[in-house]
């Protein structure tokens, strides 16, 4: 089956400052890739997504880039706000799945004042 | 919009009893929803997946005697955790599908549950 590595674990930036996590994926039929934040004892809440059709998107300060070949795609988050602190989600769903997501392992992202 | 609610949120009981937590899609009629379990500081692990009119899809390792899911209706699925114990005890989310199956999932706010 799909399995989906995330790194870094944490992340700790200065407010203002970019933040990029990282994904890969192992099932290259795989063919949409969201993102979800996280904040303590909530619900994941999707921030963006990506198709295999599209190589970036970008939404304000959070953009996703997707390297079909590599297998791996990108969240990037510019001129981060202490709000912004979560934890964070890549996400991939198998070329077989019915919308079945496999999780990454999570990022503790950390905007310090 | 997508909204999914989830109940009851918080859950205290004693081992050996079974409970159940409900899965709603509020605004749109949903053919599959998931269920996860997620640990303290770890990710969310898929225990199954729920259609509307059929069986559910549990993933390996999962009871299915256990975790008894029912999707009844194309906007209601219930997790049931039966004869519940401590090790059960965890953060159940639930998760909807708008639409095809390349569709982003909306979470409910999930229910913590805790075995005594």
């Amino acid at each position: 089956g799909e399995n989906v590595e995330q790194h870094p674990s944490t992340l700790s930036v200065q407010e203002g400052d970019s933040a990029v996590i990282k994904c890969t994926y192992s099932d290259s039929a795989s063919n949409y890739f969201p993102w979800y934040k996280q904040e303590l004892g909530k619900r994941p809440q999707l921030i963006i997504d990506i198709r295999s059709n599209v190589g970036e998107k970008k939404d304000q300060r959070i953009a996703v880039t997707l390297n079909k070949t590599a297998k791996h795609f990108s969240l990037h988050i510019t001129e981060t706000q202490p709000e912004d602190s979560a934890v964070y989600f890549c996400a991939s769903k198998g070329g077989t799945s019915y919308g079945k997501l496999t999780f990454g392992q999570g990022t503790i992202l950390t905007v310090h004042p | 919009g997508a909204v999914v609610s989830q109940h009851p949120s918080w859950v205290i009981c004693k081992s050996g009893t079974s409970v159940k937590i409900e899965c709603r899609s509020l605004d749109f009629q949903a053919t599959t929803m998931f269920w996860y379990r997620q640990f303290p500081k770890q990710s969310l692990m898929l225990m199954a997946t729920s259609n509307e009119g059929s069986k559910a899809t549990y993933e390996q390792g999962v009871e299915k005697d256990k975790f008894l899911i029912n999707h009844a209706s194309l906007t209601l699925s219930t997790l049931t955790v039966t004869s519940a114990h401590p090790e059960d005890s965890s953060f159940y989310i639930c998760s909807a599908i708008k639409g095809s199956g390349s569709q982003p999932q909306h979470f409910g706010d999930g229910t913590r549950l805790s075995i005594l």
